[in-house]
């Protein structure tokens, strides 16, 4: 079966440091992945996803960048953190055929920039 | 353009009573339309996926949604409320066309009442 899983669980960080969260799947190849911000009480905010190694879509410009140096691995990062990045983030995957395919979140990180 | 509508931002209802969770949407293209369900600080689970087959769905857990067309709604529902279904859900409105982007509603705390 697969799975999906993403670390850190919870994360603090100080204003102006440097960010890199990652997730990894396991049981599935060749998979879509999205890395989604979830502020409190709204709903989720897509910040990027990936149809294959190398390809990143961007969907909102900020100061985060993602990458997928291996097909089963996801990675958001940042060179410097904002207060304003304090969020949860979430990591999904879906297997291809676009948004209409059902997606898969890993449990997120929680952030919280100091 | 697509938009997704969750009409209740909290519902209340007590153990072994209906629940009826509302979601109206917009789209120019007939969307998939999808239900997740969000416990704290955990990743979103699919509950059920609406993609033009039947306009009547079954998810997994009890619960039911249904498309209507004429009336631009998809309101899940479940007929006896168990206390474990104390969640956000959330209902998702997905792009036919590659000028639309997957958006989420804004969620619905749904409390269960001993």
């Amino acid at each position: 079966s697969q799975t999906i899983h993403q670390w850190p669980a919870t994360l603090v960080q100080p204003v102006g440091s440097p960010l890199s969260l990652e997730c990894t799947v396991e049981g599935t190849s060749n998979p879509n992945l999205y890395w989604y911000r979830q502020a409190a009480g709204r709903g989720l905010q897509l910040l990027f996803y990936s149809v294959g190694i190398g390809q990143i879509s961007s969907e909102v410009p900020q100061n985060l960048s993602a990458s997928r140096p291996q097909d089963r691995q996801f990675i958001l990062s940042s060179k410097k953190l904002l207060l304003s990045d304090s969020s949860f983030y979430l990591c999904a995957w879906s297997a291809k055929g676009g948004f209409n395919q059902p997606q898969h979140f890993g449990d997120g990180t929680r952030l919280s920039i100091l | 353009a697509q938009s997704v509508t969750q009409l209740d931002s909290h519902v209340s209802v007590s153990e072994g009573t209906p629940v009826l969770l509302r979601c109206n949407y917009s789209s120019s293209y007939s969307p998939s339309l999808f239900w997740y369900v969000q416990h704290p600080n955990k990743g979103l689970q699919l509950l059920l996926k609406y993609t033009s087959a039947a306009t009547l769905v079954k998810g997994i857990n009890g619960f039911e949604a249904e498309f209507k067309k004429s009336e631009t709604s998809f309101h899940l529902t479940k007929p006896s409320a168990h206390m474990s279904d104390a969640a956000e859900y959330f209902c998702v409105v997905s792009p036919m066309n590659r000028d639309d982007k997957i958006i989420f509603g804004k969620g619905t705390r749904l409390h269960i009442l001993p």
